[in-house]
């Protein structure tokens, strides 16, 4: 299994653009996480998915922010419009019930809002 | 809703020295607890876990200890190598699928 993959790996772009960042999980797994990772905040989780559905939001910063997941096999991050603050590494995590909820996250997308 | 308190932020220990890390948790119901080390610029990854029916679990150099009563655990490195040196993250979680995470320390082993 070539594990999570995110894309792009590496985004710079200017405030007020919209920015897509996309995840595709480990096959088989029915979880998807979404994480924001600063020197200052650490780690913090932004939303997650189950089967598709989102099940906890509460960390999404604002409404600029918005994740969809439309299959199994794919979720989307957006941020419109982007702001500098916005600044950060991205990181998708998936897992399983079957494995006792081991997250296996993707290489991330370093995020650059100029 | 659960909170992971980290400490310490930053470590440092010569090469062959013991490392440990201790977390705090303030959710009872919490199950389950896993340690993820991230490297320089890479992803985080699992290094070891403990589950709430297990007081202490080893795996070579590493061991992680658990006290329901208290409320914490703790990650023990033994005869810390250079390659050791990376951030360590602990995390609780309540069995939901999701994990909260501390805001991590960074290692650095000094050969």
């Amino acid at each position: 299994d070539a594990g999570v993959i995110q894309s792009p790996r590496h985004e710079v772009t200017e405030m007020g653009q919209e920015v897509t960042l996309r995840c595709k999980p480990i096959s088989g797994h029915d979880y998807l996480f979404w994480y924001r990772q600063t020197m200052m905040r650490g780690l913090e989780l932004l939303i997650y998915f189950n089967n598709n559905v989102p099940i906890d939001d509460s960390g999404m910063p604002e409404d600029r922010f918005s994740a969809k997941m439309p299959n199994a096999s794919f979720s989307t991050l957006k941020i419109q419009p982007s702001e500098p603050r916005d600044s950060a590494v991205y990181f998708c995590a998936s897992s399983t019930h079957g494995t006792l909820y081991e997250q296996y996250f993707g290489p991330g997308t370093r995020l650059t809002v100029t | 809703g659960e909170n992971v308190e980290q400490h310490p932020s930053t470590l440092s220990v010569q090469e062959g020295d013991s490392a440990v890390i201790k977390c705090t948790y303030s959710d009872s119901a919490s199950n389950y607890f896993p340690w993820y080390k991230q490297e320089l610029g890479k992803r985080p990854q699992l290094i070891i876990d403990i589950r709430s029916n297990v007081g202490e679990k080893k795996d070579q150099r590493i061991a992680v200890t658990l006290n329901k009563t208290a409320k914490h655990f703790s990650l023990h490195i033994t005869e810390t190598q250079p390659e050791d040196s990376a951030v360590y993250f602990c995390a609780a979680s309540l069995g939901q699928g999701n994990l909260i995470f501390g805001k991590g320390t960074k290692l650095s082993v000094k050969p």
